[in-house]
């Protein structure tokens, strides 16, 4: 079975910082990887996904995430936070080919931006 | 495109009461939605995977004779939490995956469920 561990619970980072967010999986085959963003009392959006070709994914809101296959990690890294990223992040696996497989979800990382 | 909606937002019940909660694909049909159940600080965790036409697959642990699932039409699925308990009382959030492209998965924004 498919698992995917998000190693930091909750994040807090000051206006400007580099942040980066740790996503691995466990899954022997090949995967279509995200991450959703849930801002406070939203539902969830997605940030960006990588399904094939170039590792390094850019989403939106100046997001961006690069698949290491032989780390099975898919980390989610932004520049320069702002106060507005503020919120839950979910990194989430399905096996390629996945017909209707539904995504499966880590446990989520809280980011806190903080002036 | 590819919007989800659920309806209710946000429903309050008494304990024993029923609660249905529609789930909408409005510009695209969905062969297959998924019920997720998300507890305060937690992740989505799955509950059941809804096929149209076709009885729902429930997760292991998860009661089928207490949380209904009808998938009737490719925009429609409910789930309706029956004798609802104040342990039910939780975030309840759809997803449909897209017919033609078969890896996105679009979310519905939720629906807050309290039992009292």
């Amino acid at each position: 079975a498919q698992s995917v561990s998000q190693h930091n619970h909750h994040v807090i980072l000051s206006e400007a910082a580099s942040l980066e967010l740790g996503c691995n999986y466990s899954y022997g085959g090949t995967v279509n990887l995200f991450w959703y963003v849930q801002y406070p009392g939203q539902h969830l959006q997605l940030l960006l996904k990588y399904f094939s070709g170039d590792p390094l994914v850019k989403g939106i809101k100046g997001f961006e995430a690069e698949f290491i296959k032989s780390k099975f990690s898919f980390n989610l890294r932004k520049p320069s936070v702002q106060w507005s990223d503020t919120a839950e992040y979910f990194c989430a696996v399905n096996p390629r080919n996945s017909g209707n497989t539904p995504l499966v979800f880590g446990k989520g990382t809280r980011l806190s931006v903080i002036a | 495109g590819a919007v989800v909606s659920q309806h209710p937002s946000r429903v309050i019940c008494k304990s024993g009461t029923s609660v249905k909660i529609e789930c909408r694909s409005l510009d695209f049909q969905a062969t297959t939605m998924f019920w997720y159940r998300q507890f305060p600080k937690q992740s989505l965790m799955l509950m059941a995977t809804s096929n149209e036409g076709s009885k729902a697959t429930y997760e292991q642990g998860v009661e089928k004779d207490k949380f209904l699932i009808n998938h009737a039409s490719l925009t429609l699925s409910t789930l309706t939490v029956t004798s609802a308990h104040p342990e039910d009382s939780s975030f309840y959030i759809c997803s449909a995956k897209v017919r033609t492209i078969s890896y996105e998965q679009y979310f519905g924004p939720g629906t807050r469920l309290t039992v009292t």
